[in-house]
């Protein structure tokens, strides 16, 4: 049981460039995640899908789009990256439901340490 | 805005002794979670505390959450090198984890 999956670990991209980080759990979860994380910021929310088909922006969505391709997928794309979107990310998922009454733990895959020049 | 503020930001600890984290919330939560991250890896969830005055155990590690659900602690007795880390607490509120307020993180450094 593999749990939540990133795609690529590392990743050096040039200003302008664009790229898209992978992300899939198979633990059937309803809910996916996207955040980042940079020195003294902590955990920051970029994105969030509470079910296949639905997208909503989180604390920190410039310069970043997001595809929940089925239930298991959820990518982030960099369209033209920049020296501020250098960082750690990670895609977390949650079985919790989109309008439910709790919070579920997040389940974190193991991130990717993007730079950019 | 809603805010969770987790002290201290960083703690030295010689193996052996007791460590405290804090966390406080501006407005009450429905509940708090609390991960640990270990150098160079990811989150993991350690607990869930829904109740108010709630207290949970997991070996020397214990949480605690207020009586107004606006405050939570984890203490470690007798820390070990295992036990350095980062650790976050996160505040939810009824709905969605779209809604759970971060903390900094307590990093935790552990004298053999």
């Amino acid at each position: 049981n593999a749990g939540v999956t990133q795609t690529p670990k590392f990743q050096v991209l040039k200003t302008g460039q664009s790229m898209t980080l992978q992300c899939a759990q198979d633990m059937n979860h309803n809910s996916m995640y996207w955040y980042r994380q940079d020195p003294g910021m902590g955990l920051r929310l970029i994105y969030y899908s509470a079910s296949e088909g639905t997208t909503d922006k989180g604390e920190v969505p410039n310069g970043y789009n997001v595809s929940r391709l089925n239930k298991r997928e959820f990518s982030l794309r960099l369209e033209s990256a920049a020296p501020s979107q250098t960082s750690v990310y990670f895609c977390a998922s949650s079985a919790a439901r989109a309008s439910g009454s709790y919070n579920s733990p997040l389940h974190f895959g193991n991130g990717t340490r993007l730079t950019v020049t | 805005g809603q805010q969770v503020m987790q002290i201290p930001q960083y703690q030295h600890v010689q193996e052996g002794e007791d460590f405290t984290t804090y966390c406080n919330s501006s407005t009450t939560l429905s509940n708090i979670q609390w991960y640990k991250q270990r150098p160079g890896g990811h989150p993991v969830f350690l607990i869930q505390l829904v109740k108010s005055g709630e207290v949970k155990k997991q070996k020397r590690l214990t949480f605690q959450f207020g009586e107004a659900k606006k405050n939570s602690s984890l203490h470690i007795t007798a820390t070990q090198t295992t036990d350095v880390g980062t650790y976050f607490c996160a505040g939810g509120n009824a709905g969605n984890n779209r809604k759970l307020i971060w903390g900094l993180g307590t990093s935790l450094a552990v004298n053999p």
